[in-house]
């Protein structure tokens, strides 16, 4: 089983990118890296999944090394209102890890 | 696409009474619905994960007796929080997942909770 491995808080000021690194040193050759945006008394909301190197949608890009221990969520130019939690969730439906999330401040 | 809804969004209950919460996938079928709580500050806990037509699977210290799962349809699970104490007061979250095929990958989209204040 995957266990996650991310940085408790992080603080950004407005307009800046962010990286928000996890670790998973187990992953396994099925699993999957989601990361999800939680605001307080919300369900988590989808940001993006990937397998391998690099993904980008819309509101972020996933990074992903070869070896795939590792994964890093980009936020480009964060506002006020990225202020959350972000997690990361690696494994399949079968068995999967939440990670402790990483709460993000964005200061003006 | 991919929206979850959850019924009610809040409640307020006596001790001892039974509650039960709704977990719609609403624009795509869900092979798998999984039920979490969540704690302030904390991250989410996994309850229970349910198949359609499938008794659910229990984490390890969940009481199946007290969390009851049903799975009726491919887009509707309900966890009903029977006899119901101070302690089960919490913030309760489902989630469905589609099936994978296509541009999509087996991924789980999240209902929007429901806060349970048992008093």
């Amino acid at each position: 089983l995957a266990k996650t491995t991310q940085p408790i808080s992080m603080d950004s000021y407005e307009g800046q990118e962010v990286n928000i690194t996890c670790s998973h040193n187990n992953i396994a050759t099925n699993d999957y890296i989601t990361w999800y945006q939680q605001f307080p008394s919300q369900g988590p909301r989808f940001i993006i999944q990937g397998y391998k190197t690099k993904v980008t949608n819309e509101v972020a890009s996933l990074f992903i090394p070869a070896d795939r221990k590792s994964s890093t969520l980009s936020l480009p130019r964060v506002s006020l209102s990225d202020t959350a939690v972000y997690y990361c969730l690696v494994g399949d439906l079968n068995q999967f890890y939440f990670g402790t999330g990483t709460s993000l401040t964005v200061i003006p | 696409g991919a929206v979850v809804s959850q019924h009610p969004s809040w409640v307020i209950c006596k001790s001892g009474t039974s509650v039960k919460i709704e977990c719609r996938s609403l624009d795509f079928q869900a092979t798998t619905m999984f039920w979490y709580r969540q704690f302030p500050k904390q991250s989410l806990m996994l309850m229970a994960t349910s198949n359609e037509g499938s008794k659910a699977t229990y984490e390890q210290g969940v009481e199946k007796d007290k969390f009851l799962i049903n799975h009726a349809s491919l887009t509707l699970s309900t966890l009903t929080v029977t006899s119901a104490h101070p302690e089960d007061s919490s913030f309760y979250i489902c989630s469905a997942s589609r099936l994978a095929g296509g541009t999509y990958q087996e991924t789980q989209y999240f209902g929007p909770g429901t806060r349970l204040l048992v008093l």
